[in-house]
């Protein structure tokens, strides 16, 4: 079955330190994929996405994301943390047997120490 | 411009009673998702809504759940008998005319606590 996963649940990172989240996905074709971020009381908010082109995304907030047909994989960067930055983030697919529904990973949340 | 927005923001039940959640989309959205989350467990996708249309509810539970959009507004998503494991966090999203090729706009959440 399709799936993604993020091997990390949780990271913490000291401000101004630099970030990479992992997202690795089990997909046939070309996958369309996205990076959301969830702060506290929040929505999810959309960071970047993964169409097709260039492999290497930029995203709101600072964020980018590359996208490695080699490995599966879409890990998400970013230079220096802001204690902002604190969420938990999502990566996701769009389902390859629905184009209905994204498939999401489990979340990693990140903490970020002043 | 209003976001999505999602009513109530928590909801406490004993299980066997009824729970009904609302989602108003962004305004001219014609696409429009429920998820839900359970506690420690991925965002799943419930279904999704075309205006007033079901598009897909491949991801809907059991029958106990039941989702509307009369007149492809606002839409409900109603929980009878709640049973404990329907806890959980269910979101909405909304999105323009490519669906999820959309950016997805996400409500804030229902966090629902059966006891």
């Amino acid at each position: 079955a399709q799936s993604v996963t993020q091997p990390d649940i949780h990271i913490t990172v000291s401000e101004g330190a630099s970030l990479e989240l992992r997202c690795n996905y089990s997909y046939g074709a070309t996958p369309y994929l996205f990076w959301y971020v969830q702060s506290p009381g929040q929505g999810l908010q959309l960071l970047l996405k993964y169409f097709s082109g260039d492999t290497l995304v930029q995203g709101i907030k600072g964020f980018e994301a590359e996208f490695k047909r080699s490995q599966s994989s879409f890990n998400l960067r970013k230079p220096s943390v802001h204690w902002s930055d604190a969420a938990e983030y999502f990566c996701a697919v769009v389902s390859k047997t629905s184009y209905d529904k994204v498939i999401f990973g489990p979340g990693t949340s990140l903490s970020v120490i002043p | 411009e209003a976001g999505v927005t999602q009513f109530p923001s928590h909801s406490v039940i004993e299980k066997g009673q009824t729970v009904t959640l609302r989602c108003d989309p962004i305004s001219g959205h014609d696409n429009l998702y429920w998820y839900r989350r359970v506690m420690g467990k991925e965002i799943k996708f419930l279904l999704h809504f075309v205006k007033e249309s079901k598009q897909d509810e491949s991801g809907m539970p059991n029958n106990r759940f039941l989702a509307e959009r009369t007149g492809g507004t606002y839409s409900t998503l109603k929980v009878q008998p709640a049973e404990l494991e329907d806890s959980g966090v269910y979101f909405c999203a909304s999105s323009g005319p490519s669906g999820v090729f959309d950016e997805q706009f996400f409500g804030p959440g229902t966090r629902l606590t059966v006891l």
